[in-house]
């Protein structure tokens, strides 16, 4: 089966300018998953979708990060403006199940790293 | 609230050996994962662990002691291709979020 497709592979821009990340899920998983990874940390997690409705974003700096999920599928997550801190590189990963039953494991996507100069 | 740990960096010997720990604690338990990611590249899943006890995949298990918060990656046979950062995972049982540590880098030497 085709992976998680995710784009751009890398972005650099200036503090205070907007960026957009995309990111299209493995064909019939419901679950879709945006996670930060910042140089020598693990991945955490910005935000999760159940199909197209958020079912956690209690880690997205809303004044500035969106993301959304239109018809379940694609999701787009937004920065706006950027900050040097948001340098990272950007994840995305979707699964079957979200809810802990049938374990097929979180299948993540190359990233896009994020670089803010 | 929740912490990960693991040991920040590794290294071992081809051919050899290799146990990488994780503790854990978090406001509830609803499995660990442990994934493999090259440098400059995506997580991959390795193994799951919901129940005490050993999972055994190839040259990769995987052990989990729920009482105790901890699990264990065992590497067995180890090849230049597994240097790697290895992440262990908690998925928490209350919210269901993927909870991860901060990652084990392993060299592997020949």
């Amino acid at each position: 089966e085709a992976g998680v497709a995710q784009s751009p592979r890398y972005k650099i821009i200036e503090k205070r300018q907007s960026v957009a990340f995309w990111c299209n899920p493995i064909s019939g998983h419901a679950t879709l998953y945006w996670y930060q990874q910042i140089l020598g940390q693990g991945p955490k997690l910005l935000i999760q979708f159940q199909n197209n409705g958020v079912v956690d974003d209690s880690q997205l700096p809303k004044d500035r990060f969106s993301a959304e999920r239109l018809k379940g599928v694609d999701s787009t997550l937004k920065i706006q403006p950027a900050k040097l801190e948001d340098s990272a590189v950007y994840l995305c990963a979707s699964s079957l199940d979200g809810f802990g039953t049938l374990v097929s494991g979180y299948t993540f996507g190359s990233g896009t790293r994020l670089t803010v100069v | 609230g929740q912490n990960i740990d693991q040991p920040t960096e590794m290294t071992a010997t081809e051919g050899a050996i290799v146990q990488i720990n994780c503790t854990y604690q978090t406001s509830g338990f609803n499995g660990l994962f442990w994934y493999q990611q090259h440098a400059g590249e995506a997580p991959t899943f390795l193994s799951y662990n919901v129940l005490d006890g050993l999972e055994e995949k190839g040259r990769f298990s995987s052990f989990l002691s729920r009482s105790k918060g901890y699990s264990y990656l065992l590497l067995k046979e180890l090849q230049m291709k597994d240097s790697a950062s290895y992440l262990c995972a908690v998925r928490d049982g209350a919210t269901n979020k993927l909870i991860f540590g901060t990652g084990t880098l392993l060299a592997v030497q020949p």
